[in-house]
């Protein structure tokens, strides 16, 4: 079984700083995804980034970018220029290839003071 | 398209009653998937269909617990005699034949609350 593990369950940045986010996670596979999600107060979760474990460079969507170390089973989100709609839950997320269901962490919750 | 809808938003009943959330995916999404979220933790994982077919299920799926997904369109989550541990968000998400490897797409949840 595959376990996510988010160390921080709060983090707090202000506006136009960088921000990261880390994330862990236990498998014994070798191919599968990761993702970052966001759940603002209104409780939609909205994927952010996506990382596919066989690609060595690190994902970027803008913003937002992966720090991604597969020996370490670590996936850490780098937040620039945080502005306050970024604020809301990030979960990190595993996909095995082999399986159909995401495995969550346990989230962060992120404030963005101005 | 509207994206994922759930319907209700939210639902509060009595213990030992029947309640039904329903789901509607994305029309050209044919797998879709049902996940728990309690307060102050991640969704979890608790059942998955493809079209029509129900391949999995958690283990969290007890047997008051129903899924289907008549005619692989629209799904429907059945919690027979209810229970407070029941009380949580239940989240529907859908996602495209290249299954959940390129992301989901969630709906906005029934928040279910068990008195």
């Amino acid at each position: 079984a595959q376990t996510v593990t988010q160390s921080q369950p709060e983090m707090s940045v202000q506006e136009a700083e960088t921000v990261t986010l880390s994330c862990t996670y236990d498998t014994s596979e070798s191919d599968y995804y990761l993702f970052w999600y966001k759940q603002p107060p209104s409780r939609q979760m909205i994927l952010v980034i996506r990382q596919e474990a066989y690609k060595q460079q690190n994902a970027t969507e803008n913003r937002f970018s992966v720090n991604f170390q597969k020996a370490a089973k670590s996936f850490s989100l780098k937040i620039s220029d945080s502005q306050l709609g970024d604020a809301a839950m990030y979960f990190c997320a595993f996909h095995s290839n082999s399986g159909y269901a995401l495995n969550f962490g346990k989230g962060t919750s992120l404030l963005v003071t101005p | 398209d509207t994206g994922v809808s759930q319907d209700p938003r939210h639902k509060i009943t009595k213990r030992g009653q029947n309640v039904t959330f329903r789901c509607d995916p994305i029309s050209e999404h044919n797998r879709l998937y049902w996940y728990r979220q309690t307060l102050g933790q991640g969704p979890e994982f608790l059942t998955y269909f493809q079209n029509e077919a129900q391949l999995e299920k958690s283990r969290l799926l007890s047997d008051r617990f129903s899924a289907e997904r008549p005619k692989g369109s629209f799904s429907t989550l059945e919690i027979q005699r209810t229970e407070q541990g029941d009380s949580a968000m239940y989240l529907c998400a859908s996602s495209s034949p290249s299954g959940g490897l390129y992301g989901y797409t969630f709906g906005s949840g029934t928040r279910l609350t068990v008195v």
